[in-house]
């Protein structure tokens, strides 16, 4: 199973917005609804932002959105503020009980 | 609070064994099944399998199958990932969390594997 595509970085202004694309194939990102995305601070456990391609849970802003066309998926954060730059991973669900990452996008706010 | 509390920061020697635990509270442990990631230094997140906490079956993904072991013991709501014939290419963090909605909700810290000679 390959690892999901994401570009190694993305950035933006504070204020501004930033997306970051995750693409797989149809066996995975294409073929389910079950795309989530993870923000990681550098030495911190990865914390769950999106799951199910749009679904926030509790506690996270708004300002995180997520959409799928195909086989891409993506992540959109605005309204930027200093505390979103990480890094940021999306994930799959891949078929057989077997999941699948993305190689991770370091965001920068400039 | 749903809580995960790994085991400390190991170091092996290449051919050994190693074992981290995940313990977990908070919930009803059957609610959950526990997945187990791993991240290489610099690296991104790699999913290693999950262990039914209901059953104890587990799936684990082609590149372990053979070598890592997932185990359980309900009676303390605890999981157990076990990695043979280390190398330094093991060397990682590894995690446990739980799966909900077909993603990972809760993560617990990690645990630090070095493999060294």
């Amino acid at each position: 199973q390959s690892a999901l595509t994401q570009p190694p970085s993305a950035s933006g202004s504070p204020g501004q917005s930033a997306t970051i694309s995750c693409t797989g194939t149809s066996s995975d990102v294409g073929g389910y609804n079950y795309v989530s995305w993870y923000q990681q601070h550098p030495g911190k456990a990865p914390k769950l932002m999106i799951y199910e391609v749009t679904k926030r849970p509790s506690g996270v802003p708004d300002r995180f959105s997520g959409s799928k066309s195909g086989n891409t998926a993506s992540l959109t954060v605005s309204g930027l503020q200093a505390e979103d730059e990480a890094d940021y991973y999306c994930s799959s669900y891949a078929g057989n009980i077997n999941w699948v990452f993305g190689g991770g996008t370091k965001l920068t706010v400039l | 609070q749903v809580q995960l509390v790994q085991s400390g920061a190991d170091v092996k020697k290449p051919g050994a064994s190693v074992k981290v635990s995940c313990k977990a509270s908070g919930y009803t442990f059957t609610t959950y099944n526990m997945h187990w990631v791993r991240q290489a230094p610099g690296q991104g997140l790699e999913w290693m399998g999950r262990i039914d906490s209901n059953s104890g079956g587990t799936v684990l993904t082609q590149k372990f199958q053979g070598r890592v072991t997932m185990t359980m013991d309900a009676s303390i709501t605890t999981v157990y990932m076990e990695l043979n014939s280390l190398t330094s290419d093991d060397t990682a963090v590894y995690y446990c969390a739980t799966n909900y909605h077909y993603a990972f909700e809760y993560w617990g810290q990690g645990t630090l594997v070095t493999v060294s000679s």
